[in-house]
């Protein structure tokens, strides 16, 4: 089967990093994306990791450990913006992408 | 400016009624998709469109339709099969289905039952 895991819930203080780990199986990988979604919004893309890895954008950073069926979204100098559910989701060997549930971070002054 | 238009934001139901929901972009992308989102639950794909006057089910299609006519627009009917419509419904585009090209969503429509 396949399945994709990320905490529910993380909270971090405004300046700060935080990082959101992201675990999943399947038997075919095809790419991982992550997407920031503020409440009662569009999600919108951030990354896209399919070699392993870290991809760096500004204040974020995605990696991706193929072997390990892990990977993890960094959020530097973080900002009460940042305040936001993280959705990651990668293709299966079907070509579906599958999400998880997203972790809502909560940033405090 | 380019995008992605779902309306209305919110939408009531009352029982046995089918309702429709509007999906429209200017983008340019061939692939399109509708997908539901309830709390504590990943995105889950009702339906997708590679190409005009086509279409394939998803995860969850039974009680949903979809016609794509136009290149340009996608939209859903939520039928009175579908027991259970209240979520938070999305739409999204790519430039075309392949598997690194991102998907963009519009802002969303809310499903509620009277």
């Amino acid at each position: 089967g396949q399945n994709i895991d990320q905490p529910t819930e993380m909270t971090a203080t405004e300046g700060a990093i935080v990082q959101i780990n992201c675990t999943y199986q399947t038997s075919g990988f095809n790419g991982l994306f992550w997407y920031q979604q503020h409440a009662g919004e569009a999600p919108t893309f951030l990354s896209y990791n399919v070699l392993d890895g870290l991809e760096e954008k500004g204040r974020f950073s995605s990696f991706l450990s193929r072997s390990k069926g892990y990977s993890y979204l960094l959020l530097k100098e973080l900002q009460m913006k940042d305040s936001a559910s993280y959705l990651c989701a990668f293709w299966d060997s079907n070509y579906q992408l599958i999400w998880g549930a997203g972790t809502k971070l909560i940033i405090k002054p | 400016d380019g995008g992605i238009t779902q309306s209305p934001k919110y939408l009531f139901r009352k029982e046995g009624q089918n309702v429709t929901l509007s999906c429209e972009q200017n983008l340019n992308h061939d692939a399109m998709y509708w997908y539901r989102q309830d709390p504590g639950q990943g995105l889950r794909l009702i339906y997708y469109s590679q190409i005009v006057n086509d279409f394939q089910k998803g995860d969850i299609a039974e009680g949903y339709s979809v016609s794509r006519e136009k290149k340009e627009s996608f939209p859903l009917t939520v039928t009175s099969a579908q027991k259970n419509p209240t979520a938070f419904y999305l739409c999204a585009s790519s430039i075309s289905g392949e598997v690194f090209q991102p998907q963009h969503f519009g802002d969303g429509t809310r499903l509620s039952i009277l």
